[in-house]
């Protein structure tokens, strides 16, 4: 097993496009989780999927982001018309739900810098 | 809603000394509670757990944690520092059994100086 994997790892674009990233889980995982992070601050939830429903979406989250999990497998986080405070590190991470404690295993993420 | 506090921003130790990262949390119900580590120029990784039992936990790398639920904490420790230990160490919650998402202090950075 690999990991958990992110692509692309640095993206770097400019304010009003739109970015999208992928992650895949480990395989046998079937919750799968994305965060984001900026400097000096701790991992903040945005979004996660127990195979492929969606089942919480954080409420700070802007309408502009949205995320698939359509199979069950990988997923797709979208940033459309993205702003400057966009700019962070988007952390996948991914876990097996009937482990008792949910230990997430973090991707090494994909940073954003929109200019 | 799940919150968690953690006090020191960055600490500075010399190898061998002891060390004790504080971590106090904000939910109601029953929880776990996880310590995870960023080495430089790695993932964010899992330094040990609270599920339920025992509320001494122990880690890898010598590391370990209690839970005091009268405190709402779960800190931690480890008797002596190696400066391989420099890292940013991060608080998490999650809420009952079976539970969903995790929600994270803002981190400690910790340098040991050799």
């Amino acid at each position: 097993d690999t990991g958990v994997s992110q692509d692309p790892r640095h993206k770097i674009t400019k304010r009003g496009q739109n970015v999208t990233f992928r992650c895949d889980p480990i395989s046998e995982h079937n919750r799968l989780y994305w965060y984001r992070q900026t400097l000096g601050q701790g991992p903040e939830f945005l979004t996660y999927f127990q195979n492929e429903a969606q089942l919480e979406k954080s409420r700070l989250l802007s309408d502009r982001f949205s995320a698939e999990r359509p199979k069950g497998s990988f997923s797709t986080l979208e940033i459309q018309r993205t702003e400057q405070g966009d700019s962070a590190m988007y952390l996948c991470a991914s876990s097996l739900s009937d482990s008792g404690a949910n230990v997430l295993t973090f991707g090494a993420g994909s940073r954003l810098t929109v200019l | 809603a799940q919150s968690v506090s953690q006090h020191n921003h960055h600490v500075i130790l010399s190898e061998a000394a002891s060390l004790e990262l504080g971590c106090n949390y904000s939910y109601g119900g029953t929880v776990n509670l996880f310590w995870y580590v960023q080495y430089p120029g790695q993932h964010l990784q899992l330094l040990l757990k609270y599920f339920s039992g025992d509320p001494l936990v122990k880690g890898i790398k010598g590391f370990e944690a209690e839970f005091i639920k009268s405190k709402f904490s779960f800190n931690l420790r480890k008797p002596s520092v190696q400066w391989s230990d420099t890292a940013e160490y991060f608080c998490a919650v999650s809420g009952g059994t079976n539970a969903g998402k995790s929600t994270f202090g803002d981190g400690t950075t910790l340098t040991v100086k050799p």
